[in-house]
């Protein structure tokens, strides 16, 4: 987890509203991918970025899911507007050269009502 | 349609307890398999990489294998502090696209 600061940690909305995750990378990266986590579906990778750039988003749900890189050192996934659905747990991880090798935050909880 | 599945979900074990974990995946051009431990409340951790059927790589009391259909993940003698979720994943290209497990989770008890 040291590697990556994802805040904030909970976030309790109602549905509607919108959400905004964040990421801080602290060590240099190459990558930078967002996963979402939910006991039915799993670990599922959301969306990643290349040097800032967005590489692949075919993993974001909907079009109410969004994600930045404004730089190196962060990242943010909106939700707009939230839904029930959306409920689970949102990691940023961060890779280097060998991208497989992914380091994870501690996650966001979302709790949509 | 690609496919990584674990068995079992859950496992006991008392603490000394030898087993192994099971990974089984339905991948074409698969590139790479990976471990991952994940913690209660805290993101998954990289453990292991294995790219090729027939290799093995050991680290304390974890072995990881791998044939051309699954990968099993030996525990030796484990000991509470092993107790987590073992999450698998794999890569069809080496863009960084793992596709996960739904994971184990062992509770090993003293």
């Amino acid at each position: 987890d040291a590697g990556v600061i994802q805040s904030p940690r909970h976030e309790v909305t109602e549905m509607g509203q919108e959400v905004t995750l964040r990421c801080k990378p602290i060590s240099g990266h190459d990558y930078l991918f967002w996963y979402r986590q939910t006991m039915m579906r799993g670990l599922e990778l959301l969306i990643y970025f290349n040097n800032n750039v967005p590489i692949d988003d075919s993993g974001m749900p909907e079009d109410r899911f969004s994600a930045k890189m404004p730089n190196a050192s962060f990242s943010t996934l909106k939700i707009q507007p939230s839904e029930p659905r959306d409920s689970a747990v949102y990691f940023c991880a961060i890779a280097d050269t060998d991208k497989n090798i992914q380091y994870f935050g501690a996650g966001t909880r979302l709790s949509v009502l | 349609e690609d496919q990584v599945t674990q068995s079992p979900e859950a496992l006991r074990l008392q603490e000394g307890e030898s087993s192994s974990l099971n990974c089984s995946y339905t991948v074409s051009g698969l590139r790479g398999l990976f471990w991952y431990r994940q913690d209660p409340g805290k993101g998954p951790e990289f453990l292991f990489t294995l790219y090729s059927a027939g290799e093995e790589k050991e680290k304390e009391r974890l072995k990881a294998t791998l044939t051309k259909k699954e990968s099993f993940l030996h525990i030796t003698a484990p000991k509470p502090e092993d107790s987590a979720t073992y999450l698998c994943a794999v890569t069809k290209s080496n863009t960084g696209k793992l596709i996960f497990g739904q994971g184990t989770t062992l509770q090993v008890k003293p």
